[in-house]
C-alpha cells in the first residue's frame, strides 16, 4: 500500500534552536518528494523538492535529505523563527500518475 | 498575481443544501485537483482534472461533482448525498514541467449550521 508517515506528529521548541522533522514512505513507483509548510487556515507552499538521485538540498534555513534506499526523508530547520510555527507535510509522487500521497504532517510550534 | 484563487474563504451548509466551491487559477496550468482536509488526516483526493471537458474521481468522490468547462476554472459542489461536510477544502493545480509542482489556493473551510 501507498503510504507516507511523519513522525513527529507535533513538536514544541524554543526560538533559536534546530530540529529535524521525519518522513518515511513506501510508494512505488517513486517519483519525487516534497516538503511543503502549511500555515493554519491557509493553503500548503512548497519548500523542497527531491528526486530519486538527490542526497541532500536546501532553501534558506531548510534542508532536505533522502535516502532512497531507506525511503526516508528528513527536513532540518536551523535557527528556528516564530514564523516558522505550522504544520509540514510530506507529500510523494508516483511515476507515471498524477497523484500524490500525503502524509498526515508535523505540527511545529516555536515558542519565544 | 499569478496563482490559484478559492472563494469563499468560508461557507455553511444548511442541511440537505448543494453548495459550490469556486476555485480559479491563472498560472495556464491543465492539470487542476481538489482535496479535502480533515484534522489528523493527510490530504484526500476528491477529483482531479488532466484537461478541459475531463475529470477523474479521486479516492473520496461520493457525494461531491465538479466540471471543467475552462481551463481556468474547477468548481466542487457538495450535495446533500454528502453527509459529513465539514472539512478544510483544498484546490490545487499543477504545473506541467519537469517539477511536477502542486500550487494551492487558501482553502475553503466549510461547516454544516
Amino acid at each position: 500500500k501507498n503510504q507516507v508517515e511523519q513522525s513527529p506528529q507535533s513538536l514544541i521548541i524554543l526560538e533559536g534552536k534546530n530540529c529535524t522533522l521525519q518522513c518515511n514512505y513506501t510508494v512505488s513507483p517513486f517519483s519525487n518528494l516534497r516538503w511543503y509548510k502549511q500555515d493554519t487556515g491557509r493553503g500548503p507552499v512548497s519548500l523542497t523538492i527531491m528526486t530519486f538521485s538527490e542526497n541532500t538540498k536546501s532553501n534558506g534555513r531548510y534542508t532536505a535529505t533522502l535516502d532512497a534506499d531507506t525511503k526516508q526523508s528528513s527536513l532540518h530547520i536551523t535557527a528556528s523563527q516564530l514564523s516558522d510555527s505550522a504544520s509540514y507535510i510530506c507529500v510523494v509522487s508516483r511515476s507515471g500518475t498524477y497523484k500524490y500521497i500525503f502524509g498526515t504532517g508535523t505540527r511545529l510550534k516555536v515558542l519565544a | 498575481d499569478g496563482g490559484i484563487t478559492q472563494s469563499p474563504k468560508y461557507l455553511f451548509r444548511k442541511e440537505g443544501q448543494n453548495v459550490t466551491l469556486s476555485c480559479e487559477q491563472n498560472l495556464n496550468h491543465d492539470a487542476m485537483y481538489w482535496y479535502r482536509q480533515d484534522p489528523g488526516q493527510g490530504l484526500r483526493l476528491i477529483y482531479y482534472s488532466q484537461i478541459v471537458n475531463d475529470f477523474q474521481k479521486g479516492d473520496i468522490a461520493e457525494g461531491y461533482s465538479v466540471s471543467r468547462e475552462k481551463k481556468e476554472s474547477f468548481p466542487l459542489t457538495v450535495t446533500s448525498a454528502q453527509k459529513n461536510p465539514t472539512a478544510f477544502y483544498l484546490c490545487a493545480s499543477r504545473d506541467d514541467g519537469f517539477s511536477e509542482k502542486l500550487f494551492f489556493g487558501s482553502g475553503t473551510q466549510l461547516s454544516v449550521l
